[in-house]
């Protein structure tokens, strides 16, 4: 089954635009939501991340949205660049997970058109 | 890649061969992972580390194995491959400065099962 759901799965959007990707997750135990970057050929690359105590956390252009009671948290990428083409995934993990486990969402492929 | 190397970066075989992947870590992370990444399906785990010789299951691990005998080496078995096990796979780090939740990932393996 899949805690963590991502949406969507692919987003277009034109250069200067904000590009917003979306997770929900089931589990209340979960207590640290990473957001990770990949290009095509390497590996998962950690952009960002949030813990529920916060509301939002900003890294340049890059803005983490949690929404506790919601269970919900989001990706806003302001100002978006070609050079942000690339697959995101979210991405979380709880307490009382004794390998730190993280569960992934399916993965969002945005693509920044010139 | 945060000194995480993977081996073979590519990989042919056929079905009911062994197969084992090899991850190599400088960073002296006490955590290690195998995932792998299907499409639409994000990363799943497949098994993990938490010392030298600690090992568990995760989400997906029928039909693989692992060791670690030394904290720099993880290694992942398939006894006998199949051709589900076509994927792309990830070896990952956690528990170090970055915090315990914080995971970086190597270059990733490309395995084909004929």
């Amino acid at each position: 089954q899949q805690q963590v759901k991502q949406s969507p799965q692919s987003l277009i959007v034109q250069k200067g635009g904000i590009s917003i990707i979306n997770c929900a997750y089931e589990n209340t135990a979960f207590d640290y939501f990473p957001w990770y970057q990949q290009f095509p050929g390497k590996g998962p690359a950690l952009l960002i991340a949030i813990r529920p105590d916060v509301s939002e956390k900003k890294e340049g252009r890059f803005t983490i949205s949690f929404n506790k009671s919601a269970k919900q948290f989001s990706l806003h990428i302001m100002d978006s660049q070609p050079g942000d083409s690339a697959t995101y995934f979210c991405a979380a993990s709880g307490v009382g997970n004794a390998g730190n486990m993280l569960t992934f969402g399916g993965g969002t492929r945005l693509m920044v058109k010139p | 890649d945060a000194g995480i190397t993977q081996s073979p970066r590519h990989k042919v075989t056929e079905t009911g061969t062994p197969v084992t992947l090899r991850c190599h870590q400088t960073e002296n992370h006490r955590y290690m992972y195998w995932y792998r990444q299907d499409p639409g399906h994000g990363l799943r785990l497949i098994h993990y580390s938490y010392g030298v010789k600690d090992t568990d299951k995760g989400e997906v691990s029928d039909g693989y194995s692992v060791s670690r005998s030394k904290t720099e080496d993880f290694l992942l078995t398939l006894e006998s491959a199949t051709s589900s096990q076509t994927s792309v796979y990830f070896c990952a780090i956690g528990g170090g400065s970055g915090g315990t939740d914080t995971q970086y990932f190597g270059p990733g393996t490309r395995l084909t099962v004929l």
